[in-house]
């Protein structure tokens, strides 16, 4: 079991709906969790980033952190096709060598007009 | 503001040929530095880290070398390519260890 999981997609809207993108995770050791949206042939750019369990927004992009149900979302509201891309979640913890990062595997969204 | 520069931006190299691919950093003193491989519909591998100069871990024992040279310099080498060296490759920075990653545009290497 990897982990963290996210379904790889491909998971297609129309413009205006409103997107969930979920991640699930095992090592209840994650303190920090971070959503990347990546478009082909970039780098991932980063949309969130959290710490706590409970909401974060910014704009149309909302993070939502469950730790007592290893859970993380990234909600889109009003999507649209510029949003099509694929989202990484991404989580920290901390052992001997530091703080360390695990990615999940992206969702790739697409929103059509 | 800080950003990140990684070059070139697509690479093509035969089979046995050295690789360096560059990576700076600028706007922010003494970052930890990633590299990250990309393969086609897979996730983020690590590759190397490193919290300073001459500092380097290593994640994956391959046909890779990491070195940094500089506080804001981060080179990928390789004296021999292999086929399975093909990816994109990522260079990524954060201030601390709290910090969330940044990354460059990356590198799209094919080996032929």
């Amino acid at each position: 079991q990897k982990e963290v999981e996210q379904d790889p997609g491909p998971l297609s809207v129309p413009e205006g709906a409103i997107v969930s993108l979920n991640c699930t995770y095992s090592n209840s050791a994650f303190q920090y969790f971070m959503w990347y949206r990546q478009y082909s042939r970039k780098g991932p750019e980063l949309l969130m980033y959290t710490y706590s369990s409970g909401n974060k927004e910014d704009g149309r992009f909302t993070a939502q952190v469950d730790k007592s149900s290893k859970y993380i979302s990234l909600f889109i509201r009003d999507s649209q096709p510029s949003d099509s891309a694929t989202y990484l979640c991404a989580m920290s913890w901390r052992n001997n060598a530091g703080n360390m990062l695990t990615f999940g595997g992206g969702t790739r969204l697409m929103v059509k007009p | 503001s800080q950003t990140i520069h990684q070059w070139p931006a697509t690479l093509v190299q035969p089979v046995g040929s050295p690789l360096s691919l560059e990576c700076t950093v600028e706007g922010t003193s003494n970052p930890n530095l990633y590299w990250y491989r990309q393969a086609a519909g897979r996730g983020l591998q690590l590759l190397f880290y490193s919290v300073g100069i001459g500092q380097i871990s290593s994640e994956v024992p391959q046909n890779l070398s990491a070195s940094r040279p500089q506080d804001r310099q981060f080179i990928l080498s390789s004296k021999k390519l292999l086929l399975s060296d093909s990816g994109f490759y990522l260079c990524a920075w954060r201030g601390s260890d709290y910090s969330p990653l940044h990354f460059g545009n990356g590198t799209r290497l094919t080996v032929t």
